[in-house]
């Protein structure tokens, strides 16, 4: 069975700074990965799809990397700013199957 | 030119009670889930319709009954609602059944049970 945790469970930094995210799973037999951003009282919003065979993901700002044998995978935003503040959720997707297993999330808070 | 809908935002009801929630999706995806985030935040999946079939039924009380009338549309009817059913539900939709692919969430359904 697929677990994932996702470390810290909170984060709170000053506007400008780069920072890293970390999600790791327990079944490292994935097809993908995705990183996904919840805002409160919203739903989510898919940031970066990496597949198995891939290292890295980037777009913009974001940067994700997958270890998948290691079972980690990180997410990194570069120049942090007040509106990244929301919950990052991994959930990686396993073989066979439109399946996500979801980390609890870190809910991250930029500060101006 | 909202691409996944839920209706309503909020539901409150009591215990015992039947109620429906419902999804609709315009991106033209053949997949459609239903997912449940409790007080602790955790998400998870309950059901999954690809082309109106039942793909993934993740052990969910038979309280819970999914419809899916057609690939846009996919309803969620609770039973004898509990206290514990207490959540917020997420409805999502992808294309493709066989390998995940890139997932695209509602703006969820906060149920309360009193």
């Amino acid at each position: 069975k697929q677990e994932v945790t996702q470390i810290p469970a909170a984060l709170s930094v000053p506007e400008g700074e780069n920072l890293v995210l970390n999600c790791s799973f327990t079944d490292s037999a994935i097809y993908n990965l995705q990183w996904f951003r919840q805002d409160p009282g919203k739903g989510l919003t898919s940031l970066l799809l990496i597949q198995s065979s891939q290292r890295e993901q980037t777009s913009g700002r974001l940067n994700a990397s997958l270890d998948k044998s290691s079972g980690r995978s990180t997410l990194y935003i570069a120049a942090s700013q007040p509106g990244d503040s929301a919950t990052y959720l991994c959930a990686p997707g396993l073989q066979g199957a439109q399946k996500l297993v979801f980390g609890q999330g870190t809910r991250l808070t930029i500060n101006p | 030119d909202t691409a996944v809908s839920q209706t309503p935002k909020y539901l409150v009801t009591q215990m015992g009670n039947d109620k429906s929630i419902k999804c609709e999706q315009n991106l033209g995806h053949d997949t459609m889930y239903w997912y449940k985030q409790d007080s602790k935040k955790f998400l998870k999946i309950m059901f999954s319709y690809n082309n109106k079939e039942l793909i993934i039924n993740e052990t969910v009380p038979n309280r819970f009954s999914p419809k899916s009338p057609d690939k846009a549309h996919l309803n969620l009817h609770i039973n004898s609602l509990e206290l514990g059913d207490s959540a917020v539900y997420f409805c999502a939709s992808s294309q493709g059944a066989a390998a995940p692919t890139r997932q695209y969430f509602g703006p969820g359904t906060r149920l309360t049970v009193t």
